[in-house]
């Protein structure tokens, strides 16, 4: 069964702050991993990684995949209030034949406090 | 449209009663995904569609779940018969082609009293 850790679960830190999410995987059949951002709305999508040591980077936010040691980060430098949500972790591990759904982490609450 | 749209947004049920929840995908999408996500967890996988075809049904938790795409475009959860623990948000993603990326809607939050 594929299965997706996220950790921690919970953080508070302030405004300015760095912040690393962390995100492991056990998946039958690697495709992609992916980070998606839940507010009190659709989660929305960030970051798609398919290839080991590629850093992809939108603004203060960036993520890395290595896929031997089966995890990846999500960092935000310079943390803003409105970075304030859920961050949700997903990987398409290819476990239902001719399917591609997303096996979900719990996801980390992430909370910036001014 | 702009992105996903699902309806109702909100709906509560009596225990018993049906219900049914729609998604309207991007247009041009070919797949299309249910999750349901319950308070505090990630979202779990309930079926897949490409185009009018529901290739995976296998995270429908009973047979009182059904979902149709009957043109390849909109899709129906139908929940039959609802039981408190089908309480959830139930999202609705469609993505351009298989393997691509997932585009999510804003869910219908389902309370079942």
């Amino acid at each position: 069964e594929d299965k997706v850790v996220q950790s921690p679960l919970s953080l508070v830190v302030h405004e300015g702050d760095t912040v690393t999410l962390n995100c492991s995987y056990e998946v039958t059949n690697f495709r992609s991993l992916l980070w998606y951002k839940q507010e009190k709305k659709a989660p929305t999508f960030l970051f798609m990684l398919t290839s080991s040591g590629i850093e992809k980077k939108s603004g203060r936010l960036s993520s890395i995949l290595d896929k031997k040691e089966l995890f990846s980060i999500l960092n935000i430098t310079a943390t803003q209030t409105g970075d304030s949500a859920i961050y949700l972790c997903a990987v398409d591990g290819g476990s239902g034949a001719g399917s591609y759904q997303l096996t979900f982490g719990k996801g980390t609450k992430l909370s910036v406090i001014p | 449209g702009a992105g996903v749209s699902q309806s109702p947004r909100y709906k509560v049920a009596k225990r018993g009663q049906d219900v049914a929840l729609r998604c309207d995908p991007i247009s041009g999408h070919v797949s299309l995904f249910w999750y349901q996500q319950a308070l505090g967890q990630g979202p779990e996988f309930l079926t897949y569609f490409q185009n009018e075809a529901q290739l995976d049904k296998s995270g429908l938790p009973s047979d009182r779940f059904f979902a149709e795409r009957p043109e390849g475009s909109v899709s129906t959860l139908k929940i039959q018969r609802t039981q408190q623990e089908d309480s959830a948000v139930y999202l609705c993603a469609s993505s351009l082609a298989p393997g691509t990326t997932q585009y999510f809607g804003p869910g219908t939050r389902l309370l079942v009293l």
